[in-house]
């Protein structure tokens, strides 16, 4: 089974307009993080914003939230007012474990590419 | 100058040659990871180190050896390429998180190696 589900392969927004990615995750783990990096068309990988298991908040970051509903298993990033710099390829990703006692590395989801039309 | 840097960036070769990707950071941090990205596939993790004397395998390691030179270096081998490995390839770091301070594992990622094995 997927330990990261993004079941959006591909989405457009208009410019200005709030989008929200979907990103499911398992494990059985009680400590845990999640994260959202970005992939331009460039290639780079970027950090966005980071949500840990016992956080009792949403992690918001600039125009980035994470809407994380820990009983559903779901960490959708919200992109709030869209702007054409947005176009690119989301990963949702998760640490299993407290990141000390861990491996340290993080399980991706297959990404979904968001596109902002003008 | 980039924290986490890749050489080479681009590279075409021949099935059955040998192939070097090395990685080299000045972020100071212990953990270091090879990934490879496919397109639909997300990231996917080759081989992971947590210092010169720890290397273990990822989720993907056939065909694959790495080196972990130093703290700062660690380089990534296809003995005998092979057409499938084609790949964008992603060297990341990330801090211990043993100085006390909260520390999520957040990975930060080279610029990428785009491979091409012909």
């Amino acid at each position: 089974a997927q330990k990261i589900t993004q079941t959006q392969p591909g989405m457009f927004v208009q410019e200005k307009e709030a989008v929200t990615l979907d990103c499911t995750y398992d494990t059985s783990d009680p400590s845990y993080g999640l994260f959202w990096y970005k992939q331009p068309s460039s290639g780079e990988m970027i950090f966005l914003i980071y949500q840990g298991s016992y956080d009792q908040q949403n992690a918001t970051e600039g125009r980035y939230s994470l809407n994380f509903q820990k009983a559903r298993k779901s960490a959708n990033l919200v992109i709030s007012a869209s702007q054409l710099g947005d176009s690119a390829m989301y990963f949702c990703a998760m640490r299993e474990g407290n990141y000390g006692g861990s491996q340290g590395n993080l399980i991706f989801g297959k990404g979904t590419k968001l596109s902002v039309k003008p | 100058d980039a924290d986490v840097t890749q050489t080479p960036r681009n590279r075409i070769t021949k099935t059955g040659k040998r192939i070097m990707l090395e990685c080299s950071q000045t972020k100071g941090h212990d953990r270091m990871y090879w990934y490879r990205q496919d397109p639909g596939l997300g990231l996917r993790l080759i081989y992971y180190s947590f210092d010169v004397k720890d290397i273990n395998k990822g989720e993907i390691s056939d065909g694959y050896s790495v080196s972990r030179q130093a703290q700062a270096k660690f380089s990534l081998s296809l003995e005998s390429a092979i057409p499938n490995q084609t790949a964008l390839y992603f060297c990341a770091t990330s801090d211990q998180g043993e100085r006390g301070a909260p520390n999520t594992g957040e990975l930060f990622f080279g610029e990428g190696s785009r491979l091409t094995v012909l």
